[in-house]
């Protein structure tokens, strides 16, 4: 159980083109998903919290005009990067939390997807 | 600011030797640890856990220790094997919500 999917898993794309990602947790309910990149070589950094039926989080520093998140249901987020530049490039990871975890002791275990991989040129 | 650091960028250890890899936490506010394997190209793989309440956890060859004194986590990997080589990223969470990665260690293992 606790399987998150990202597609696609890797994309390539023009510079100035959109580009969407999307998480899915496949056999769970997720109220909260959250989004993250990774250079090469360096941590997860945390862009934004998705809540689902809601607006996104964003970390500081992060253009919630450039990174679109959409949470429209409790399986499902996305994360379209707009007007992509070579710099965009990076390894987009999202991760899930279980909606009915609540009364575990876990509190804040979360699920991280296989990550796609974006490469603008 | 509060952060999170690992003492060791790499480690390389003979394969059946035991590894150790340390996390150093800042946010004396966290109350739940959790250790994390990335392979090359993939997200990153739950590996243990720990919650503040508690300073020693054992899994499947993995130990987690944890001593709130000195906001110091670790690691311990019994009889390393060549698939444990990756790179492993402790986590920090509060306020059931905020999550913290560290730098990461990579693990070399020599057979």
């Amino acid at each position: 159980g606790a399987v998150v999917s990202q597609h696609p898993s890797w994309v390539i794309c023009k510079s100035g083109t959109s580009v969407k990602i999307e998480c899915r947790s496949l056999d769970f309910q997720a109220t909260t998903m959250f989004w993250y990149r990774q250079f090469p070589k360096q941590s997860l950094m945390l862009m934004a919290t998705s809540n689902e039926g809601s607006k996104a989080t964003y970390e500081q520093g992060v253009e919630k005009d450039k990174f679109l998140i959409n949470h429209a249901s409790l399986t499902l987020s996305t994360l379209t990067v707009t007007s992509a530049h070579p710099e965009d490039s990076s390894f987009y990871i999202c991760s899930a939390r279980d909606s009915l975890a609540g009364g575990r002791l876990s509190y804040n275990e979360q699920f991280f997807g296989p990550g796609t991989r974006l490469t603008v040129l | 600011g509060e952060s999170v650091g690992l003492h060791l960028p790499t480690l390389s250890v003979q394969e059946g030797d035991n590894s150790i890899i340390n996390c150093a936490y800042s946010n004396s506010a966290s109350d739940y640890f959790i250790w994390y394997k990335q392979e090359s190209g993939k997200g990153p793989q739950f590996i243990i856990d720990i919650r503040s309440n508690m300073d020693k956890r054992q899994g499947q060859r993995v130990t987690v220790l944890l001593n709130k004194t000195v906001k110091h986590l670790s690691l311990q990997i019994a009889a390393t094997q060549p698939g444990d080589s990756a790179v492993y990223f402790c986590a920090e969470s509060w306020n059931n919500n905020d999550m913290r990665f560290g730098a990461g260690t990579r693990l070399t293992v020599k057979p």
